[in-house]
């Protein structure tokens, strides 16, 4: 089945540390994006790649890293320079454009203690 | 950038009701309107949209209308049925290079039995 996965579904990390999340698409998409989802806030966009080997940050990028070295996949980076990394991230992938359907990951729960 | 707000924060109806969900945007420029639909613990789904070229568009008991002057746009959601209940999510986006999904904050929608 074609779809986007993301894991693991919950990770803890101490702060400080720095934490990668794995976002794999089989759907040949061009285009991938990152999402961090607040209570209250909404999906804010963290990073974008509209095609390998090129992103461009999003809305909150401060703290994260992120990079497309395969059309696959997209891995984020949240980093110690984050000063506020427990949420709930959302990787999401289209076919090219953003103006056509954007397909969800399940997401990945992260809590910093 | 687009601005995308979303009326009210939270919904509930009676099972068989109809509901509604507003959303506003600010930049005229953007020309695709996507409702996504989230249930608990789950990533996001589309469930409709619509292109500025069309003023309303239906599927079954789903039906979203565009007001390009008014720039607003809304979900209805007719005989409610307990399933419905979900967060929603409204976003606007433009066509064009490096062009971003911009979503509202969500509306949680409870049905009630």
């Amino acid at each position: 089945d074609g779809g986007i996965t993301q894991s693991p579904k919950y990770l803890f990390r101490k702060e400080g540390q720095n934490v990668t999340l794995s976002c794999e698409q089989n759907l040949n998409h061009d285009a991938m994006y990152w999402y961090r989802q607040d209570p209250g806030q909404g999906l804010r966009l963290i990073y974008y790649s509209q095609i390998v080997n090129d992103f461009q940050k999003g809305d909150i990028a401060e703290g994260y890293s992120v990079s497309r070295e395969k059309k696959e996949s997209f891995p984020l980076t949240v980093t110690s320079a984050q000063k506020n990394p427990t949420a709930f991230y959302l990787c999401a992938s289209s076919r090219d454009r953003t103006d056509t359907e954007a397909f969800f990951g399940q997401g990945t729960r992260l809590t910093v203690v | 950038g687009e601005n995308v707000e979303q009326h009210p924060s939270t919904l509930s109806v009676q099972e068989g009701d109809s509901a509604v969900i507003k959303c506003t945007y600010s930049d005229s420029a953007s020309n695709y309107f996507p409702w996504y639909k989230q249930e608990l613990g789950k990533g996001p789904q589309l469930i409709i949209d619509i292109r500025s070229n069309v003023g309303e568009k239906k599927d079954q008991r789903i039906a979203v209308t565009l007001n390009k002057t008014a720039k607003h746009f809304s979900l209805h959601i007719t005989e409610t049925q307990p399933e419905d209940s979900a967060v929603y999510f409204c976003a606007a986006s433009s066509t064009g290079a490096n062009s971003k999904l911009t979503f509202g904050k969500g509306i949680t929608l409870s049905v009630r039995p």
